[in-house]
């Protein structure tokens, strides 16, 4: 079975500070994984997402993740933050034998001007 | 280019009424489709996903159904509305070629049962 944690469900930052959103999956094949972000009243929208290669994966907005197999990790990170980066983020995670994704509970990111 | 359509955005219905919920995806043949459901400050929970007409797979026991009739049209029902049906709706689509394709969402629904 698959699981995805978010750790931490509201994160706050200022404006200009790096931004750090922490997942951590379980898996028992190699997982497919993903982060969406989600503003008020809207769908999903894919952000960036790792499946085989190279395990530093750019996206938009100047988002990237880092795949670490050894913590079972993809963090979720950005240099330096915008108030327009104010919203709510979703790791998921699927694998080849699945056809929907599995998400983690999501984590609320406020920025401080 | 691919877009989906979901709708009504809002809808406030009362306890024991029914719902019907629609989603239709453009630009692509033969996708797989969803219906996830996302309660007030928790994360989103799967209910139902197909993977071509009238196949539906539930992931979780409840008071909803779906239903597929056409290749880009995935409907979401209920006889009777519960009030912990309330939520917030979403339809999403991806390519049936492989795993490793994300899903793309809807703009959702917010229903509030009264």
């Amino acid at each position: 079975a698959q699981s995805v944690t978010q750790l931490g469900s509201h994160v706050s930052v200022s404006e200009g500070a790096l931004v750090l959103l922490r997942c951590n999956y379980s898996s028992s094949v190699p997982p497919y994984l993903f982060w969406y972000v989600q503003y008020p009243n809207q769908g999903l929208q894919l952000l960036l997402k790792y499946t085989t290669g190279a395990t530093l994966v750019k996206g938009i907005n100047g988002f990237e993740a880092e795949f670490k197999k050894s913590e079972t990790s993809f963090h979720l990170t950005k240099p330096s933050a915008h108030m327009s980066d104010a919203a709510e983020y979703f790791c998921a995670v699927t694998d080849t034998g699945r056809r929907a994704l599995t998400f983690g509970s999501g984590t609320r990111l406020q920025v401080q001007p | 280019s691919q877009t989906i359509h979901q709708w009504p955005a809002t809808l406030v219905q009362p306890v024991g009424s029914p719902l019907s919920l629609e989603c239709t995806v453009e630009g692509t043949s033969n996708p797989n489709l969803y219906w996830y459901r996302q309660a007030a400050g928790r994360g989103l929970q799967l209910l139902f996903y197909s993977v071509g007409i009238g196949q539906i797979s539930s992931e979780v026991p409840q008071n909803l159904s779906a239903s597929r009739p056409q290749d880009r049209q995935f409907i979401l029902s209920s006889k009777k509305l519960l009030l912990s049906d309330s939520g917030f709706y979403l339809c999403a689509w991806s390519s049936s070629t492989g795993g490793n394709s994300p899903l793309h969402f809807g703009n959702g629904t917010r229903l509030t049962v009264t």
